[in-house]
């Protein structure tokens, strides 16, 4: 089953613009992960946050990871149209398994 | 980097048949290979985790005499689905990692269609 829910289900936005995702799930968790998947494609990782950091920047990507609230987010800064994919958050218990969230549609429009 | 490719990209059968997915890490040695299925605009399920050498961990609801996995060697995994039906229509993808707490590497997927 999937951990937790991710919000908004979808998002559109336009270019340049910042898209806010947000995670949340149940259990206490060693990291949390943020992947990419293009229509019909497979996942590209994008980001790792272990659970005892509270931010985390990669180039546009900024996560944050909230362990008392359960929760995270993905921002995007100065979307671009190529950024339009699908974004799952997913946690990785102790056991090293990974279980996804329900994932955000982004559609940046040019 | 550290790539996996799968085998075949999309294959299309009949109800009744067996359908084999290869999952290969290419440039690493994966101790342990995972499979997930995914219904059209829906997350990722795991199906079952295999570590070479041993038999592969189904999460519950998953048939194992249904869907085969063999890790035989440390650089591929097998899937098959057997008496495929049309409700096994779905995209599977595999991913691999080298040891425990290593990041998983994911497969560009197969798409299956059972007519």
């Amino acid at each position: 089953s999937q951990q937790g829910e991710e919000d908004p289900q979808a998002l559109s936005i336009q270019e340049g613009e910042n898209a806010t995702m947000n995670c949340s799930y149940k259990t206490s968790i060693n990291n949390l992960q943020w992947y990419r998947q293009n229509s019909g494609r497979g996942l590209v990782h994008l980001i790792l946050i272990r659970s005892n950091e509270r931010e985390k920047h990669s180039g546009r990507l900024r996560v944050t990871l909230d362990t008392s609230k359960k929760s995270s987010s993905l921002l995007i800064t100065a979307s671009r149209a190529a950024d339009t994919a699908s974004y799952f958050c997913a946690t990785d218990d102790a056991g090293n398994m990974l279980t996804f969230g329900g994932g955000t549609r982004l559609m940046v429009k040019p | 980097g550290a790539v996996v490719s799968q085998h075949p990209s999309w294959v299309i059968c009949k109800s009744g048949t067996s359908v084999k997915i290869e999952c290969r890490s290419l440039d690493f040695q994966a101790t342990t290979m995972f499979w997930y299925r995914q219904f059209p605009k829906q997350s990722l399920m795991l199906m079952a985790t295999s570590n070479e050498g041993s038999k592969a961990t189904y999460e519950q609801g998953v048939e194992k005499d249904k869907f085969l996995i063999n890790h035989a060697s440390l650089t591929l995994s097998t899937l098959t689905v057997t008496s495929a039906h049309p409700e096994d229509s779905s995209f599977y993808i595999c991913s691999a990692r080298r040891g425990a707490q290593e990041t998983q590497y994911f497969g560009p997927g197969t798409r299956l269609l059972v007519l």
